[in-house]
């Protein structure tokens, strides 16, 4: 079983909808991510948090906003979608600093559809 | 031209065979190079994980990296069906303080009985 996890493991919301994806992990790592995986392509990436700051924003649209309370939690608040935004959506972790190898463990991911 | 190219497949083989999976990649400053696996439905988990040209093996798993081509291969020795599964290749570059992995597009396998 994977040491990430994220619910809910699946999700349909409407255009107009507010829903949130929640990620958690208790491995002490520093470096949480955000991907998106559409069918039969590689994760992309939407947003790193290192040491609970957000450090890199790959020009993701506003409608997708991430939140770190805290180290073991990532949130990706969603609001007003579309229909091309349904994909999978991927929590991963690391270790951060002189421990980072880029090694990244992943949930299991939340399966969004907006209708 | 994608820094990590990667034949999407599907490879389908016989249980018993020997899999060669393999990736090309643009980016003379890739240093270290991953497989990570991916079931259907599931997230990617580490497969392998090599830093320098050569060989690492891992029970049927044997990682190959050629810098001076920039060639990365994956190995399966007596493949089972419970391999079958997309394989992503994967370099690390430092962005922003973390390592960020840049992935191949996957290839999919499916071992047969």
């Amino acid at each position: 079983d994977t040491e990430v996890t994220q619910t809910p493991k699946h999700l349909v919301m409407g255009m107009t909808n507010k829903k949130s994806l929640k990620c958690e992990q208790h491995m002490g790592h520093r470096a949480m991510y955000w991907y998106k995986q559409k069918a039969k392509k590689p994760p992309e990436l939407m947003f790193v948090y290192s040491y609970e700051k957000l450090s890199i924003n790959e020009s993701v649209p506003s409608r997708f906003s991430p939140e770190c309370p805290n180290s073991s939690l990532l949130n990706l608040h969603l609001h007003a979608l579309q229909p091309e935004d349904s994909a999978l959506y991927l929590c991963a972790s690391s270790q951060e600093g002189k421990r980072n190898t880029g090694e990244l463990f992943f949930g299991e991911g939340s399966r969004l559809t907006v209708l | 031209q994608k820094e990590v190219e990667q034949d999407p497949g599907p490879l389908s083989v016989p249980e018993g065979a020997i899999v060669s999976l393999n990736c090309t990649y643009s980016n003379s400053a890739f240093q270290y190079f991953m497989w990570y696996r991916q079931y259907s439905r599931k997230g990617p988990e580490l497969l392998m994980y090599t830093y320098s040209s050569g060989n690492k093996e891992d029970g049927r798993f044997t990682a190959q990296v050629d810098k001076s081509s920039k060639y990365i291969s994956l190995f399966i020795r007596d493949s089972q069906p419970s391999d079958s599964a997309t394989y992503l290749c994967a370099s690390p570059t430092l962005s922003g303080g973390s390592y960020i992995p840049t992935f191949g597009r996957g290839t999919s396998l499916i071992v047969h009985p």
